[in-house]
């Protein structure tokens, strides 16, 4: 079974443009949730989405913005870029059972530099 | 709110080693804790997902312990090798009625095992 696959891997922009990352998870999976991954931070939880609902979402500006679509597939929008939203991006999918209890599985993330 | 912490930051070993990562969380009433491991510049690899009602979880070399009652879990790492060189990183998702996929992430344990 494949994992699960983000894309672009590598992604440079400038100060106030705007980005979509997106994330394919693994096959069956209806979860995706995505992380932000900066040296000062960690790892941070921007939001999830499941059945094409945001189910929770991180505290983060409204700049960041998701959706996902029927095949589970999702997007990650970021407007309006600054400095310090340089860092990695991961995408996890999990089969979202009942009580919640399973296992998130990762992308290889999107290394996003603002210029 | 709840908290992580992973003690000791770095860690450096000779090759056959065993070894125990710490990892601790300030709110007991979680649904389960999962280990990562993160090569550099790449994704987070599921190494195990111990849920609340379990004490131990078992793979291969690998062996995590959860004591709810105390805010602890332990990976211990058997005979280490220079392929375990890794971060290696704890999380759990939310208490009471949060989504079990909102993790919230220890800040890891850089682990070096030396030739």
């Amino acid at each position: 079974k494949a994992g699960v696959t983000q894309t672009p891997r590598y992604l440079i922009k400038t100060r106030g443009q705007q980005v979509t990352l997106s994330c394919s998870p693994i096959s069956g999976h209806r979860s995706v949730s995505w992380y932000q991954q900066t040296p000062g931070q960690g790892l941070q939880f921007l939001f999830e989405y499941f059945s094409e609902t945001q189910r929770n979402k991180g505290n983060f500006p409204g700049r960041f913005s998701g959706r996902q679509f029927s095949n589970s597939r999702s997007e990650m929008n970021v407007s309006t870029l600054e400095l310090g939203d340089s860092a990695l991006y991961l995408c996890a999918s999990s089969i979202a059972g009942q009580g919640g209890s399973d296992t998130q599985y990762f992308g290889p993330g999107t290394r996003l530099t603002v210029l | 709110k709840q908290e992580v912490t992973q003690i000791p930051a770095a860690l450096s070993v000779p090759e056959g080693e065993n070894l125990v990562l710490n990892c601790s969380f300030t709110d007991s009433a979680i649904y389960n804790l999962q280990w990562f491991r993160q090569d550099p510049g790449k994704g987070l690899t599921s190494l195990l997902l111990i849920q609340s009602s379990q004490r131990e979880q078992t793979s291969g070399r690998l062996n995590a312990s959860l004591d709810k009652s105390s805010g602890r879990s332990t990976l211990y790492i058997a005979a280490s090798q220079p392929g375990d060189s890794a971060t290696y990183l704890c999380a759990v998702p939310p208490s009471g009625a949060g989504s079990a996929r909102q993790l919230t992430f220890g800040s890891g344990t850089q682990l070096t095992v030396l030739p």
